[in-house]
């Protein structure tokens, strides 16, 4: 099974500041590596899938990286909608597997 | 407009079985592999299981292999989840969820709780 590592597990920040959370898997999983918003009481919502494709709707401040077995969301000028939990996942191989979460407040 | 309605959540014993419904609409669901991911109580995500369009090929998260079974009804545009054997760890808000190619999850219902305690 691919075990996904997320960094930080939480993250303080403040409206305007540009922040960056981390995905790693544990072998190669050649982009197929999608993210996910989720807000207390919510379903999580599609962000971005094949590393770095943002789904229809997503604002631009949001943006995804990587290759391999590393990769990176970052959310650019941070809105006040954007506090919420965040959770990478892989798309290589069953069993699908997320990572731990990040879950984001506001400092 | 693409919804997942999931129902069937209950309190349930250990032990006992439980079969979760998730009813779609606004989208081709005879064309789409099906997912059901849970969430257990303050905890991250966890992939349960999904189904192909025609429900030849189904796939099962290590936790729930040979307890769980997956299935749909495409005449009906449903998709389910049949639990036996319930453990106490199976306690989660169940969601279904629509894949929109290379097991991406791009919608979801609102979830269905189960709750497995005695």
């Amino acid at each position: 099974d691919i075990e996904m590592t997320q960094s930080p597990s939480s993250l303080s920040a403040s409206v305007g500041d540009r922040v960056t959370i981390t995905c790693r898997a544990s072998q190669s999983i050649s982009n197929y590596l999608h993210w996910y918003q989720q807000k207390p009481g919510k379903a999580p919502k599609f962000l971005i899938y094949a590393a770095s494709t943002l789904q229809s709707g997503v604002p631009s401040r949001f943006s995804g990286n990587g290759s391999g077995a590393d990769y990176t969301l970052t959310i650019n000028n941070l809105q006040p909608e954007d506090f919420a939990t965040y959770y990478c996942q892989q798309g290589y191989s069953v069993p699908l597997t997320f990572g731990g979460g990040t879950k984001l407040e506001i400092k | 407009e693409v919804q997942l309605v999931e129902s069937g959540g209950v309190v349930v014993q250990p032990g006992g079985s439980l079969r979760l419904s998730c009813a779609a609409s606004g989208f081709n669901f005879d064309a789409n592999i099906m997912h059901w991911v849970r969430q257990a109580p303050g905890k991250g995500l966890e992939w349960v299981s999904l189904i192909s369009w025609d429900g030849g090929n189904t796939y099962y998260g290590d936790s729930v292999k040979g307890r769980f079974t997956i299935s749909r009804d495409n005449s009906k545009d449903s998709l389910y989840l049949q639990m036996n054997s319930l453990r106490t760890e199976d306690t989660a808000l169940y969601y279904c969820a629509k894949d929109r190619g290379n097991w991406v999850f791009d919608y979801w219902g609102q979830g269905t709780l189960v709750t497995v305690s005695s």
